[in-house]
């Protein structure tokens, strides 16, 4: 297996614009999960699926992150204003049920909103 | 919210040496888990201990719990260059469903 795929791997964009970040995980793993991770605040967990499924999006920061999995081997995450304090590197992982692996971790997206 | 509170923040040493991580958490967990991220890439799973386990192993990883006193601690030994990384403690609460990180400690292992 390739792993958690994301792309793209870097992102500049500018304030204001519409940024779209891809996930694809490990085929058979029914856990997805998207974190976002910056010096000030670590590892934040914005949204998790389980089967397609968003369980908790408490995380997502505000109306403009929106995220999607519309079937198992895809999931997007989708900032629409983009502004420049969404400047992260935001990582895409999957899992599987009852599984003792932890969790999948992508390379991570790293997005510069200028 | 971080869960868990790694210390120290940083952490310095001599290869042949070796690295002990500290990690503390405020819940009731299922299980703990370490991660290791190396400078611009994602985490990597080291390992996973379950709430009824008190010590693991895993090559020259050790991994210790104990839920008495909310703590876990990671020793690496034998430390080599190529340990330097940042590692993180991750809680989850169920056996399935979200981590929650801790902020981490940065291990540099001098050659």
């Amino acid at each position: 297996d390739a792993g958690v795929i994301q792309s793209p791997r870097h992102e500049v964009t500018e304030m204001g614009q519409e940024v779209t970040l891809r996930c694809k995980p490990i085929s058979g793993h029914d856990y997805l999960f998207w974190y976002r991770q910056t010096m000030m605040r670590g590892l934040e967990l914005l949204i998790y699926f389980n089967n397609n499924v968003p369980i908790d999006d408490s995380g997502m920061p505000e109306d403009r992150f929106s995220a999607k999995m519309p079937n198992a081997s895809f999931s997007t995450l989708k900032i629409q204003p983009s502004e420049p304090r969404d400047s992260a590197v935001y990582f895409c992982a999957s899992s599987q049920t009852g599984g003792n692996r932890g969790y999948t971790f992508g390379s991570g997206t790293r997005l510069t909103v200028v | 919210s971080q869960q868990g509170e790694e210390d120290p923040q940083a952490l310095s040493i001599q290869e042949g040496e070796n690295a002990t991580m500290n990690c503390s958490y405020k819940t009731s967990i299922n299980n703990l888990q370490w991660y290791r991220q190396n400078s611009g890439r994602g985490l990597v799973h080291l390992i996973l201990i379950r709430s009824n386990e008190r010590e693991k192993h895993s090559g020259r990883l050790r991994v210790t719990l104990d839920t008495s006193k909310k703590s876990s601690s990671l020793l690496i030994t034998a430390s080599r260059a190529a340990d330097t990384a940042s590692y993180f403690c991750a809680t989850n609460p169920s056996s399935y469903g979200k981590l929650t990180f801790g902020q981490g400690t940065i291990l540099t292992v001098h050659p």
